[in-house]
């Protein structure tokens, strides 16, 4: 149960686009296409923006994306915005009912 | 409006226990997986446990295993952890999830703190 590797930091300018990775292994991101993304404001609980890989929940502005290649996923926000400065975090499921969060990335918008 | 709202924090010393509560209220309760996460600190999400609907499944991160253990009651529209031998690597804001879709989770409550300190 190690958690899925992502970078500390990233940062862009308004209007700008950040890509986000999120490296596991072939027991989670490998095999499973349940590859969440959730941002998070401080103090603030944890919203899902991306479901199973690449889909959006609705009210998800279509500026966040999703991806994966092999162990890696990818969360992509184009179009950077103010609001869009937070925490980010990248799960999987990685077999028998267990999740594995992401390191977390911190997304500076400059 | 879907509303999940935890309880039960509080400050414990090292190897004493608590019960964290998860009131749900706004959708079918029983229709729903569930799952604990914690956040220490200034640290990063990580999945403390998973119960299916009925609690026919259950499990536990390596890190909580054999300390930790979830229950539900559906007629009472609650969530629960009972966490035992706490130690301060414990120390964390507990939130409840909902089981959204395939292995992510759409509601979550506003969290719990416990805090384990002599």
């Amino acid at each position: 149960q190690s958690a899925l590797t992502q970078p500390p930091s990233a940062s862009g300018s308004p209007g700008q686009s950040v890509t986000i990775s999120c490296t596991g292994t072939s027991s989670d991101v490998g095999t499973y296409d349940y590859v969440s993304w959730y941002q998070q404001h401080p103090g603030k609980a944890p919203k899902v923006m991306i479901y199973e890989v690449s889909k959006r929940p609705s009210g998800v502005p279509d500026r966040f994306s999703g991806s994966k290649s092999g162990n890696t996923a990818s969360l992509t926000v184009s179009g950077l915005q103010a609001e869009d400065e937070a925490d980010y975090y990248c799960s999987s499921y990685a077999g028998s009912n267990i999740l594995v969060f992401g390191t977390g990335t911190k997304v500076t918008v400059l | 409006e879907v509303q999940l709202v935890e309880s039960g924090g509080g400050l414990v010393q090292p190897g004493e226990s608590l019960r964290l509560s998860c009131e749900a209220s706004g959708f079918t309760f029983r229709d729903y997986n569930m799952i604990w996460v914690r956040q220490a600190p200034g640290k990063g999400l990580e999945w403390v446990s998973y119960i299916s609907s009925y609690s026919s499944a259950k499990n536990y991160a390596d890190s909580v295993k054999g300390r930790f253990t979830i229950s539900r009651d559906n007629a009472k529209n609650s969530l629960y952890l009972q966490v035992n031998s706490l130690r301060a690597e414990d120390t964390a804001v507990y939130y409840c999830a909902r089981y959204g879709r395939t292995w992510s989770f759409d509601y979550w409550g506003q969290g719990t703190l416990v805090t384990v300190s002599s």
